[in-house]
């Protein structure tokens, strides 16, 4: 399965962007990237994903480097909810979600 | 908005147990999965169902693990005998459709968990 690699840990203020990166390397023609985050207690839920372009949607944005090697999810402006833990994941032809680590992110008021 | 709910919220259960976990995915889901995610470790997969068998399983489902469909809406995880090591949070999720790349249905809807305590 294809690799990840995203920062333990990052801290942003409230109101302010927030830009969590994810590098993938080794990241074939077919995956998609996915980012999932996972609220306190919760389960996991869907963010947004994409495949070669920058995509947008009501929650977040996905900058996805020209050779798609990293990519950078972006909360436009962070709020006390946002804080969770971010997955990054190479996804393709559906199937199982395998998560890493992730990446927790605290939001100070 | 749907949602994938599940029952127990919460499940204490002694060591050699049986236990059933259930989940009732979205309506027109095809796709269903367990996850499993023992405390402070992250989220891992156990296995996934499509058109009433197992499409895919990890080494941590076992022959203790089993899945069921029983009817058009619930989907079971039953383990036969539980170990202490079994405690953890289980997650079900649902996705839409198949490996149709360019529709948003490729996400997976995940419920809110069942906690499980092996005593």
């Amino acid at each position: 399965d294809a690799k990840t690699t995203q920062p333990n840990s990052m801290e942003s203020n409230e109101e302010e962007p927030v830009h969590l990166p994810c590098n993938h390397s080794t990241i074939s023609g077919t995956d998609y990237i996915h980012w999932y985050r996972q609220l306190p207690s919760q389960g996991p839920e869907y963010v947004i994903h994409g495949l070669t372009s920058n995509v947008n949607n009501r929650m977040a944005s996905l900058a996805i480097a020209e050779d798609r090697k990293s990519s950078t999810l972006i909360l436009h402006r962070a709020t006390l909810r946002d804080a969770a833990v971010y997955y990054c994941i190479l996804y393709n032809q559906g199937g199982k979600l395998i998560f890493g680590q992730g990446t927790e992110l605290s939001v100070k008021p | 908005e749907p949602e994938v709910t599940q029952t127990p919220s919460h499940q204490v259960t002694q060591m050699g147990q049986e236990v059933i976990l259930r989940c009732v995915p979205i309506s027109n889901h095809l796709y269903f999965y367990w996850y499993r995610q023992i405390l402070g470790q992250k989220v891992e997969f156990l296995v996934s169902f499509y058109n009433n068998e197992i499409s895919e399983k990890s080494e941590i489902f076992d022959d203790q693990f089993s899945v069921e469909r029983p009817d058009g809406s619930n989907f079971t995880l039953k383990i036969r005998s539980t170990k202490l090591e079994d405690s953890a949070m289980y997650f079900c999720a649902s996705r839409y459709r198949g490996a149709y790349r360019d529709t948003p249905f490729n996400e997976q809807f995940f419920g809110p968990g069942t906690r499980l305590t092996v005593l």
